[in-house]
Parts: C-alpha cells; sequence; structure tokens
C-alpha cells in the first residue's frame, strides 16, 4: 500500500523566513512523488515532482524538495517565504505505472507580514 | 489558468436527485481524471478516462458513474445523492496516461445537497 503523512496540518511563518513543508510516504515501490498547491477557491497546481532521477527537485516559485528514501521523507522548502505563498500544500504519491495519484490530508500555510 | 474547464462552478441540489458535472480537458490531452475533495476524506482520486476508455477506478461510489466522449471531453454523473455527497469535484487532465504526465487540475465543481 502507499500513503503519505503530511506532518503538520497548519504551518506559519514570517515573511522573508524560511519555509519548511514536511512530508513522509510509505511505498512499497519506487514511488513517484508531488507537491501540489491549493489557493484559496482555486484549482490544484503542480509545484514540482520526484520520479527517480535527481534527488533534490526545484519546482516554481523558489520550491525545491528533497527526496530521502532512507527517512522516506519528501519535504518541500523554501529560503524565503512571500505573502503571495499562503496557500494550502499537498504532498501526493503515485505508484510507477499507476495513474491515480494520492493525496496527503495538506498543510495550510499561513505567512505573517 | 490551466486549460481544463469545468461546468457549473456551483451546483445546490436536494437529496435523492441526480446531477452532471462537465469537463474539457486542456487542448490535445487525451486523459481525464475524476477528484473528489471534501472536509471529512480530504482529496480522493475517483476515475481516469484514457481516450474514451475507462483506465482506472478509485474510491468511486456506486451511485457515481462518468465517461468520456469522441470529442475528450467528460461527464461525472452522481445519483440519489446524500448529504454526504456534498464537496468540491475536480477535473484534471494530462497529455497521456501515467504518473509522469503532469495532471492540470480544472477549479472544480463545487456541490451542494441540502
Amino acid at each position: 500500500a502507499q500513503s503519505v503523512t503530511q506532518l503538520d496540518s497548519h504551518v506559519s511563518v514570517s515573511e522573508g523566513t524560511p519555509v519548511l513543508l514536511r512530508c513522509n510516504y510509505s511505498s512499497s515501490y519506487s514511488p513517484s512523488l508531488f507537491w501540489y498547491v491549493q489557493h484559496p477557491n482555486k484549482g490544484l497546481q503542480l509545484l514540482l515532482k520526484y520520479t527517480s532521477a535527481a534527488t533534490l527537485v526545484k519546482g516554481i516559485n523558489g520550491f525545491e524538495a528533497e527526496f530521502k528514501k532512507s527517512e522516506t521523507s519528501f519535504h518541500l522548502t523554501k529560503p524565503s517565504a512571500h505573502m503571495s505563498d499562503a496557500a494550502e500544500y499537498f504532498c501526493v504519491v503515485s505508484l510507477t505505472g499507476a495513474n491515480n495519484l494520492f493525496f496527503g490530508t495538506g498543510t495550510r500555510l499561513t505567512v505573517i507580514p | 489558468d490551466s486549460g481544463v474547464t469545468q461546468t457549473p462552478k456551483h451546483l445546490i441540489t436536494a437529496t435523492g436527485q441526480r446531477v452532471t458535472l462537465r469537463c474539457s480537458p486542456r487542448s490535445g490531452d487525451l486523459s481525464v481524471y475524476w477528484y473528489q475533495q471534501s472536509l471529512d476524506q480530504g482529496l480522493q482520486f475517483l476515475i481516469q478516462y484514457y481516450n474514451g476508455e475507462e483506465r482506472a477506478k478509485g474510491n468511486i461510489l456506486e451511485r457515481f458513474s462518468a465517461q468520456q466522449f469522441p470529442d475528450l471531453h467528460s461527464e461525472l454523473n452522481l445519483s440519489s445523492l446524500e448529504l454526504g455527497d456534498s464537496a468540491l469535484y475536480f477535473c484534471a487532465s494530462s497529455a497521456s496516461s501515467g504518473p509522469h504526465y503532469e495532471q492540470y487540475f480544472g477549479p472544480g465543481t463545487r456541490l451542494t445537497v441540502t
């Protein structure tokens, strides 16, 4: 079975400070891992994806994530938060060869001015 | 704007009724996915179609059905609606089938069952 656990339901940071959103996964096979962002009243947008190439993945808007197989983690980071980063972030796993995505429960990021 | 369109944006209906949600994928995309987002269950995959054929099935209830038409648009039919079906329903599309193809999400249809 495969699943993702987002360790924090809510993260609050000050503008200009680093962002860390934590995600652990479990998968019996080589997973594909994604981070999606959902702004209020909007659809989901792909931030970045890991599909067994480089373990450090760079995404849009300055976000990046590192795949650590030994820790079964795929944490999302950004060096400096911006007000526009305030949104819900979802860590997502998909089995190699499978089509459906399994979403974590989401982490709501609040950015304080 | 992802290029995926969904209609209607909002739908309010009564228990026991039947509704149809519509999705138009990005131009050229062959795969369409349906997801349900609710407070109880979070975001869940329902079903996928690829070039008109069902490709994968998730947590889709028997009261729900979907299809993809020759022009590649898709419809999700929800029948015998219950209060618990109230949710945001997303459609996504991708160029082909498989996790390596990015899924582009539509803005969603918010369904309220009263």
